[in-house]
């Protein structure tokens, strides 16, 4: 099976911008988790999507915003770019149900506001 | 206090030492990861348990649900196990993550 994929895996934006970042999960994986890794902050949960619903959500503002759609990839959007959104974006699949499942994680996109 | 505490923060071995990363959390859990993440950032899952004990080649992880503790053992470590290990719980059914601040560990020859 082909392993998480995320595009673009790096992206230079300007403040005051919106970027939007791509996630396609492992074929069969229904569950798109999204995650924040700052030197400050270490990683941080943004949100899940399974099926198509957010599932759950961390401590994000609204300019983080996300969806997944009916094939299970998945897209997260950042609105009004501050410089402390630069980050390594992961985003991790898994099947989303069951008693416990492990998650695979994608490659990154790393993003750096100027 | 962070709900997942990660010992030590650095740890640097020679070639062929024993290594232990410990991990200790505050909540109640339903499994528990531990990811590699090598320079340039890819995250890789390493173990995912929910109780006892898993071996992988030189690697090994277990866990105490009641201590609420969990270790991960590499054996002969190798430089290219150089590497940050993070230890992450999972809380409830969603698959949301709880990350320790992981530990940088350096292998030397």
């Amino acid at each position: 099976k082909a392993g998480v994929t995320q595009t673009p895996r790096y992206l230079i934006k300007t403040r005051g911008q919106q970027v939007t970042l791509s996630c396609s999960p492992i074929s069969g994986h229904r569950s798109v988790s999204w995650y924040q890794q700052t030197p400050g902050q270490g990683l941080q949960f943004l949100f899940e999507y399974f099926s198509e619903t957010q599932r759950n959500k961390g401590n994000f503002p609204g300019r983080f915003s996300g969806r997944q759609f009916s094939n299970s990839r998945s897209e997260m959007n950042v609105s009004t770019l501050e410089l402390g959104d630069s980050a390594l974006y992961l985003c991790a699949s898994s099947t989303g149900t069951g008693e416990s499942f492990g998650q695979y994680f994608g490659p990154g996109t790393r993003l750096t506001v100027t | 206090k962070n709900e997942v505490e990660q010992s030590p923060q650095n740890l640097t071995a020679q070639e062929g030492e024993f290594i232990t990363i410990n991990c200790s959390y505050s909540v109640g859990i339903s499994a528990l990861h531990w990811l590699q993440q090598h320079p340039g950032g890819g995250i890789v899952s390493l173990f995912m348990l929910s109780s006892g004990k898993k071996k992988h080649g030189r690697l090994i992880a277990t866990i105490n649900i009641q201590e609420k503790h969990s270790s991960l053992h590499i054996t002969a470590s190798h430089p290219r196990d150089s590497a940050v290990y993070i230890c992450a719980v999972l809380t409830g059914t969603a698959s949301k993550l709880t990350f320790g601040t992981g530990t940088r560990l350096q292998v030397t020859l």
